[in-house]
C-alpha cells in the first residue's frame, strides 16, 4: 500500500524566506515521487519528479526536492520565495509499474510582503 | 488546442439530478483518470481508465458511472447527484507504457461542481 503525509495543511514564509514543505511517503516497493503546484482555479501542474536518477531533484520556478530513503522523506524547498509562489503544493507517489498516483492533503503556502 | 479540457468549468446542480462531466485529451493517452478535490482530503482516485473500453474504480467510485468509448473522451456522470458530492473535479492522462509513469499526469482545469 501506498500513501503520503504532508505535514502543515498551512504555511506562511515572508517574501526572501526559505520555503520548506514536508512530504513523507509510504510504500512497500521504490517509489516515484512528484511535487504538483495548484494555483488558484487552475489544474495541477507538475514542479518536479524523482524516478530513481539522482535523490537531488531540481524542479521550475527554482524548486528542489530530495529523496531521503532512510527518513521517508521528499521534501520540497526554495531558498527564498517569492509572492508567485504562493498556491497549493501536492506530494503524490507512484510505483514503477503503476500508473495511479496517491496524493497528499496537499499544502497552501502564503507568502507574506 | 492540443491538451486536456474539461466542460463545463462550473456547474450548480440540484440534488437527484443526473448530471456528466466531460473531458477530451488531444494526445491519444491511454491512461485517463477522475480525481475530486476536497478541503482536507487532497485529491481522491474516482475512476480510472487504462484504455478505450477499460474502467476500474479507485478509492471513492460509489455514486458515479465512467463510460470510454473512445480514447479522447472519457466523461464522468453522477447519476443523482447528492450534496456530498460538492467539489472540484479533475480529470488527467497519461501515456502508456512503465517507463510514462515517471513523466506524471497532465491535469485538467477542473470543474467545479455545487450540489443544491
Amino acid at each position: 500500500a501506498q500513501s503520503v503525509t504532508q505535514l502543515g495543511s498551512h504555511v506562511s514564509v515572508s517574501e526572501g524566506a526559505l520555503v520548506l514543505l514536508r512530504c513523507n511517503y509510504s510504500s512497500s516497493v521504490p517509489p516515484y515521487l512528484f511535487w504538483y503546484v495548484q494555483y488558484p482555479n487552475q489544474g495541477l501542474q507538475l514542479l518536479l519528479k524523482y524516478t530513481s536518477a539522482a535523490t537531488l531533484v531540481k524542479g521550475i520556478n527554482g524548486f528542489e526536492a530530495e529523496f531521503k530513503k532512510s527518513e521517508t522523506s521528499f521534501h520540497l524547498t526554495k531558498p527564498s520565495a517569492h509572492m508567485s509562489d504562493a498556491a497549493e503544493y501536492f506530494c503524490a507517489v507512484t510505483q514503477t509499474d503503476f500508473n495511479k498516483f496517491y496524493f497528499g492533503s496537499g499544502t497552501k503556502l502564503n507568502v507574506k510582503p | 488546442d492540443a491538451g486536456i479540457t474539461q466542460s463545463p468549468r462550473y456547474k450548480i446542480t440540484e440534488t437527484g439530478r443526473q448530471v456528466t462531466l466531460m473531458c477530451h485529451q488531444t494526445w491519444s493517452h491511454s491512461y485517463m483518470f477522475w480525481y475530486r478535490q476536497d478541503l482536507g482530503h487532497g485529491l481522491r482516485l474516482i475512476y480510472y481508465s487504462a484504455a478505450a473500453d477499460i474502467t476500474d474504480k479507485g478509492e471513492v467510485p460509489d455514486g458515479y458511472v465512467v463510460s470510454r468509448s473512445k480514447t479522447e473522451n472519457f466523461p464522468l456522470t453522477l447519476e443523482s447527484a447528492t450534496r456530498s458530492q460538492t467539489s472540484v473535479y479533475f480529470c488527467a492522462s497519461s501515456e502508456s507504457n512503465r517507463h510514462s509513469t515517471r513523466h506524471g499526469y497532465t491535469f485538467g482545469s477542473g470543474t467545479r461542481l455545487t450540489v443544491v
